[in-house]
């Protein structure tokens, strides 16, 4: 049973516009959220996190959103560039411990 | 640039035969993960250290997998015996809590 589910395996979108990645969640225990990137052959590296206490945190072209009551996370990327191709991670925490998604594969087209 | 390092980048073997894969956490780091990556599950953890006692194993299959760390320098994660469902790429992550994690670039991990 996926605490931290990613439905979209895959997303493709045009540089300069906006990404946005969704992850769901089901246990109402997860205190703290996070987002990851993967390129190929590499380990994730962390991009932004959002405690469970604000509902946006914002670095850069990187957003995160909360909504606590949806269960819902989302983050948005604005703009768009080639380099952010990856795959996204999302991850949350409980109990000392991160639970991850399944990934989503962001491609961005020149 | 300190990075946490994995060795090998990929492993072949035969199921039955032992698997160890290494990991050199980032100097001063106290807290180290392994989690397994596949396609089927994404990425889940298995083990992890703090001050290299081990605090959880609960995600490991606890008949074959065994992790260690013999020394602050030094993360280990032996399977034995190998099946072919442990075919993944296997992660260690080094940092100072949960939520600041250094991931290595894994290991690739195919049991035929």
């Amino acid at each position: 049973d996926q605490q931290v589910k990613q439905n979209s395996p895959s997303l493709s979108v045009q540089e300069g516009r906006i990404s946005i990645l969704n992850c769901d969640y089901t246990n109402s225990m997860f205190d703290y959220f996070l987002w990851y990137k993967k390129y190929p052959a590499e380990g994730p590296t962390f991009l932004i996190s959002i405690s469970s206490i604000k509902d946006k945190n914002e670095d850069g072209r990187f957003t995160v959103f909360l909504n606590k009551s949806a269960k819902h996370l989302s983050l948005h990327i604005v703009p768009s560039q080639p380099g952010d191709s990856a795959v996204y991670f999302c991850a949350a925490s409980v109990a000392e411990k991160l639970v991850f998604g399944k990934g989503t594969k962001l491609t961005v087209n020149p | 640039d300190a990075r946490v390092t994995q060795t090998p980048r990929h492993k072949v073997t035969e199921m039955g035969q032992e698997v160890t894969m290494r990991c050199q956490p980032i100097l001063g780091h106290n807290t180290v993960f392994w989690y397994r990556q596949t396609m089927m599950q994404g990425l889940e953890l298995l083990a992890y250290f703090r001050n290299r006692a081990p605090l959880d194993d609960s995600g490991m299959p606890k008949d074959r997998f065994s992790a260690e760390m013999p020394d602050a320098t030094l993360a280990t994660l032996k399977i034995q015996p190998s099946e072919p469902r442990d075919s993944a790429v296997y992660f260690c992550a080094s940092g100072l809590s949960l939520y600041e994690q250094y991931f290595g670039p894994g290991t690739r991990l195919t049991v035929t």
